[in-house]
């Protein structure tokens, strides 16, 4: 089967750095995405690792180490916009990754 | 900027009726999938479906659900016979590929009452 583990909650200052890590156990793994939901509102995509390392799109940043079955996403310069759900998902399944799981999702808090 | 769209944005039904979830992917995503997320809950796996067929089906989706294709545009989920607990918002989205980014509907928030 497929699990992912991450914070409930965090909360941090407008103008920080945040780091929301996730572990995940899972067969068959073919990368790991990060999603933001609004209050009210859909997932929206923010990055997907498939291979180890970091990849950087603006203020947010997602790490992936297979070897640890772990990543995290990392947001600076941290918006009161940023104020939302973030969820890590996991692509995996027996069939080609077609099965996406997302962890339980970690509520940020920013505040002024 | 394409989108995924979702008919209705709410629904209300009674226990134990049928209810046709609508959905018109992205037009040139070949991946489409169905998710459901209770209130206040994480967003849950369904099913995944790719050249008219279910790739991969989450232990929700039993034998209650289906999904459809009917024609070039429409992705639909039946639910055959409601129940209090199916109420939740039910998400679809689709992608190009599986190891890219996937567009999610606005969704529809199913309420069995």
């Amino acid at each position: 089967g497929q699990s992912l583990e991450q914070p409930s909650e965090v909360t941090a200052v407008e103008g920080a750095i945040v780091q929301i890590n996730c572990t995940y156990q899972t067969s068959g793994f073919y990368g790991l995405s990060w999603y933001q939901q609004h209050d009210g509102g859909a997932p929206t995509f923010l990055s997907y690792n498939a291979l180890d390392g970091l990849e950087e799109t603006g203020r947010f940043s997602s790490f992936l180490s297979r070897s640890d079955s772990y990543g995290y996403l990392l947001l600076q310069e941290l918006q009161m916009k940023d104020s939302a759900s973030y969820f890590c998902a996991v692509r995996g399944g027996n069939t080609g990754g077609f099965k996406t799981i997302f962890g339980a999702g970690t509520r940020l808090f920013v505040k002024a | 900027e394409p989108e995924v769209t979702q008919t209705p944005s709410h629904q209300v039904t009674q226990m134990g009726q049928e209810v046709i979830l609508r959905c018109v992917p992205i037009s040139n995503h070949l991946y489409f999938y169905w998710y459901r997320q209770i209130l206040g809950q994480k967003v849950e796996f369904l099913v995944s479906f790719y050249n008219n067929e279910i790739s991969e089906k989450s232990e929700i989706f039993d034998d209650q659900f289906s999904v459809e294709r009917p024609d070039g545009s429409n992705f639909t989920l039946k639910i055959r016979s409601t129940k209090l607990e199916d109420s939740a918002m039910y998400f679809c989205a689709s992608s190009e590929g599986t190891g890219v980014e996937a567009f999610f509907g606005q969704g529809t928030r199913l309420t069995v009452v």
